[in-house]
């Protein structure tokens, strides 16, 4: 079955202090695997995708495919990285539908 | 461009009351979708269509129907509504059927049936 697991519901850092936030995958195949995110107020909105091999907002996510993982981190936290993460998973059926894990609430205080 | 647009934005139903959910977007995309999402819990996938007159069912699409007469609109219809469709509903698109694509979401509609 195809899944996505995010084990942490919330996720509270200081100012500056490395950023996790882990997610892992049950998929057969080639998957792929996307950071979607929601700030207050806004839409969701992506983040980043594996395929892309990008750094966005200073975030980055490896995938790992013996550990079945694609965990987001960044080095120093902001408070404006205050937002609910969505690890998501790309089905290969349903028209390409994502897949999401429950979300981590990531808080940032100075 | 206004991207996904979702309407309405709240809406209170009673139990038994029927409703339709607007979804309209106009970067023309062929692939949309409505997902619903639960207090604490991932979105999950309720239709999908991969073009104008085509959908299919998703995860959980007991209780909802849906239509696609147009590329631009795909509106989520319920029926007979229950406390169990309390949720918050987005709608999405995105313009190719490759994996890599981005959705691209619209700001939700929050609804509580009482």
């Amino acid at each position: 079955a195809q899944r996505v697991t995010q084990p942490e519901k919330l996720l509270s850092v200081f100012k500056g202090a490395p950023v996790e936030l882990k997610c892992n995958y049950s998929y057969s195949g080639s998957p792929e695997l996307f950071w979607y995110v929601q700030y207050s107020r806004q839409r969701l909105q992506l983040l980043l995708r594996h395929i892309s091999r990008e750094s966005i907002k200073g975030f980055t996510a490896d995938l790992n495919k013996g550990e079945t993982s694609f965990h987001l981190k960044k080095p120093f936290a902001q408070e404006e990285d205050s937002a609910m993460y969505y690890c998501a998973l790309s089905a290969s059926q349903a028209g390409t539908a994502l897949i999401f894990g429950k979300g981590t609430t990531l808080s940032v205080s100075s | 461009n206004a991207g996904v647009t979702q309407t309405p934005k709240f809406r209170i139903l009673k139990i038994g009351q029927s409703m339709t959910l607007q979804c309209a977007q106009d970067m023309n995309h062929n692939y949309m979708y409505w997902y619903r999402q639960d207090p604490g819990m991932g979105l999950k996938l309720i239709y999908y269509s991969v073009g104008a007159g085509i959908t299919d069912k998703g995860e959980v699409p007991n209780g909802y129907n849906v239509s696609r007469s147009t590329t631009e609109d795909f509106p989520l219809r319920l029926e007979l509504a229950a406390p169990s469709q309390t949720s918050v509903y987005f709608c999405a698109s995105t313009p190719k059927p490759d994996s890599s694509y981005e959705q691209y979401f619209g700001p939700g509609t929050r609804l509580t049936v009482t």
